[in-house]
């Protein structure tokens, strides 16, 4: 079965670092999206993304966040310069389409960030 | 602002009883609703969906959930746990129109014990 994958599993860098989190999205999604999860916290939403731009992003996604999809695969997620609130658990999910009932988004195993 | 509750962070069952995880969206007007399911070290798993039509939902590994506007809720049940159904379980929403982008707003979360 399809799925989507996530790299690193867990990334450990230190404050003010650039971080790039990856994730393959399943071949034949066209929505993308990123969440974070502070632990113990709510999962929450950061963006989404379709046909090459955001078209939405929360308040937590500054102008530190940028989202890429560099090639037809990859859809990656850069933290400009970190700092230790940006440590979580952020899951990559993708979507086939979005309308009707065809609602449902495939989450990755996520990335563990911990920023020191 | 939507939001989304979940009654109890923990809940523990014995094995063959009854599993009863609530949920409370806010909004007036009903959205598309989810719960999803997260074992130890994996991504979130998409348990089961209302969009339209019957209220009365079955997903997989044997549970469903019961949409009910009057009371806002979509609450999850299974008729007997078993220990394999020990994981954290959120409810999550997304709202209905044309400017959706399939953005989630979860819950916070039920951690599911089931002892022998």
């Amino acid at each position: 079965e399809p799925e989507v994958t996530q790299t690193p599993s867990h990334q450990v860098t230190q404050m003010g670092q650039e971080v790039i989190l990856r994730c393959v999205p399943i071949s034949n999604h066209l929505y993308f999206y990123w969440y974070r999860q502070i632990l113990g916290q709510k999962v929450e939403f950061l963006v989404s993304f379709y046909n090459n731009e955001i078209s939405e992003k929360s308040e937590i996604f500054d102008d530190q966040f940028s989202v890429e999809r560099p090639d037809g695969s990859n859809f990656t997620l850069k933290i400009r310069s970190t700092k230790l609130e940006d440590s979580a658990m952020y899951f990559c999910a993708s979507s086939e389409k979005w309308s009707g009932i065809s609602y449902e988004q495939y989450f990755g195993p996520g990335t563990r960030l911990t920023v020191t | 602002a939507q939001s989304v509750t979940q009654l109890g962070s923990h809940v523990s069952v014995s094995e063959g009883a009854l599993v009863l995880l609530r949920c409370n969206y806010s909004s007036s007007v009903p959205p598309y609703l989810f719960w999803y399911v997260q074992y130890p070290n994996q991504g979130l798993q998409l348990l089961l969906k209302y969009t339209t039509g019957a209220t009365l939902v079955k997903g997989i590994n044997g549970f469903e959930a019961e949409f009910k506007k009057s009371e806002t809720s979509f609450h999850l049940t299974k008729p007997s746990a078993h220990m394999s159904d020990a994981a954290e379980y959120f409810c999550a929403v997304s709202d209905r129109g044309s400017s959706n982008t399939g953005k989630l707003i979860f819950g916070q979360g039920t951690t599911l014990q089931v002892k022998p």
